[in-house]
């Protein structure tokens, strides 16, 4: 059964970068019509779409961050990164990686959340 | 603001029904069968409940269903049982290249 696996650091300084990892297990990342994804949720908010990379490197991201993220997916390791900087206190949130069949298909497996705060 | 309108709350009693709105735009709800429901409990990651408007995952509970009218969608829980209460968000694809827009998210409290 597949599994992701988030790592990254739950504290990061304002003006600094976020970097998060998803590690995928128990299946392979370099599957046909899948789509490996990250998302938020603020506090006392809902859901976000931060973006959706294919494993061949094919990257979407969502207009509201598409100029401060970055993902790229490594598939001899597996995994799948966010890069999102210049951080602020609206960035504070918990984190999701999700994987989608399709590019809005439904998202049917999730990472475990990693939050992160963002404070100095 | 959230792209998709859902009510904040719904509750109901052990064996009720309960339905969920997701209201939005013939850009996004209306506009191909790309809807889908989650749940979400405390300190969870969400879970696929529902997927393309009416479609349940394997292992869903049957009493878990999806329908569709125009911009709008919504989630019936027949049946309702102590463990559904929890948070509930509507997605939808957004159009062109933005994959995805949520509800704000509906808490369900079993009464």
């Amino acid at each position: 059964q597949l599994q992701l696996q988030q790592s990254g650091p739950g504290l990061v300084t304002p003006s600094e970068t976020l970097s998060l990892t998803c590690t995928v297990s128990g299946g392979s990342i370099s599957i046909s019509n899948y789509y490996w994804g990250w998302f938020r949720r603020p506090p006392g908010k809902g859901l976000e779409w931060i973006g959706s990379s294919y494993y061949r490197g094919t990257t979407y991201y969502s207009p509201s961050l598409q100029s401060r993220a970055t993902m790229s997916v490594d598939t001899s390791k597996s995994q799948f990164s966010l890069n999102l900087n210049s951080v602020t206190a609206a960035d504070t949130a918990v984190y999701y990686c999700a994987r989608s069949r399709g590019r809005s298909g439904g998202l049917d497996v999730w990472g475990q959340g990693t939050s992160v705060t963002v404070s100095s | 603001q959230s792209a998709l309108t859902q009510p904040a709350s719904v509750s109901g009693s052990p064996g009720q029904s309960i339905t969920i709105s997701c209201s939005g735009t013939s850009s996004n709800v209306g506009s191909a069968n790309l809807v889908s429901w989650y749940q979400q409990h405390p300190g969870k990651a969400p879970k696929l409940i529902i997927y393309e408007d009416i479609e349940r995952p394997s292992g869903v509970a049957s009493r878990f269903s999806g329908s569709k009218s125009g911009n709008t969608a919504s989630l019936t829980i027949s049946g309702l049982q102590a463990e559904d209460e929890a948070e509930y968000f509507c997605c939808s694809y957004a159009g062109g290249n933005t994959f995805y827009v949520f509800g704000s998210g509906t808490k369900v409290t079993v009464v």
